[in-house]
């Protein structure tokens, strides 16, 4: 049984254009949720994350939006850029901080100049 | 920002034998982290280590698996015997405070 599910599994954007990365999750006592993003031949690098108790997370062009109720959350990244291609892993844990992560199967982006 | 190595990249191994994989964490991190990728699965957590302890492991990580950190050199997970199942990608991790974990490019196992 999966604990946290992404959608699409694969999403093709035009450059300029936003594209949204969704993710839920099973679990209620989750309440720390990262975003890593992953370059072939590379590990995943944090590239945004978000607590529960806030409902939008922004860092430049990347936003998460915060559904707490419904257990969803969507990665936006606006004006996307050709080297923004990759795959994006929601993750979730809690309670506490373990460093103990939950990971999605990912969605794979590729960004069309 | 801040690098985790992983060494070797790719290791083949023969069913049976031992293996060790090496983790070089950020040098002021404490807490440290293996996590294992299937082809086609997600990463899955395997154990934490802090203080020179295992904190957690999951039911991933079999009793031929061991961890351990000797005098702040390398993270090691060993695997002894090695079955055909434990191929996969093997991702280490660091972290200052448990929160943000930065992790290495991983070790691809191949047990043949």
């Amino acid at each position: 049984q999966q604990q946290v599910r992404q959608s699409p599994q694969s999403l093709t954007v035009w450059e300029g254009e936003t594209a949204i990365l969704n993710c839920s999750y099973e679990n209620s006592a989750f309440d720390y949720f990262p975003w890593y993003q992953q370059f072939p031949g590379e590990g995943p690098a944090l590239l945004i994350a978000i607590r529960s108790v806030s409902d939008k997370k922004e860092d430049g062009r990347f936003t998460i939006f915060f559904n707490k109720r419904e257990k969803k959350l969507s990665l936006h990244i606006t004006d996307s850029q050709p080297g923004d291609s990759a795959t994006y892993f929601c993750a979730a844990s809690g309670p506490g901080n373990t460093g103990k992560l939950i990971f999605g199967l990912g969605t794979t982006l590729q960004v069309q100049p | 920002g801040p690098k985790v190595l992983q060494i070797p990249s790719h290791q083949i191994i023969d069913m049976g034998q031992m293996v060790t994989l090496n983790c070089d964490p950020v040098s002021n991190h404490l807490y440290f982290y293996w996590y294992k990728q299937i082809l086609g699965q997600q990463m899955e957590f395997l154990v934490n280590f802090y203080n020179g302890k295992v904190m957690e492991k999951s039911k991933l990580f079999k009793d031929q698996f061991s961890v351990e950190r000797p005098d702040g050199s390398y993270f090691t997970l060993k695997i002894q015997p090695t079955a055909l199942e434990d191929s996969a990608v093997y991702f280490c991790a660091s972290s200052f405070s448990a929160e943000t974990l930065y992790f290495g490019s991983g070790t691809r196992l191949t047990v043949l």
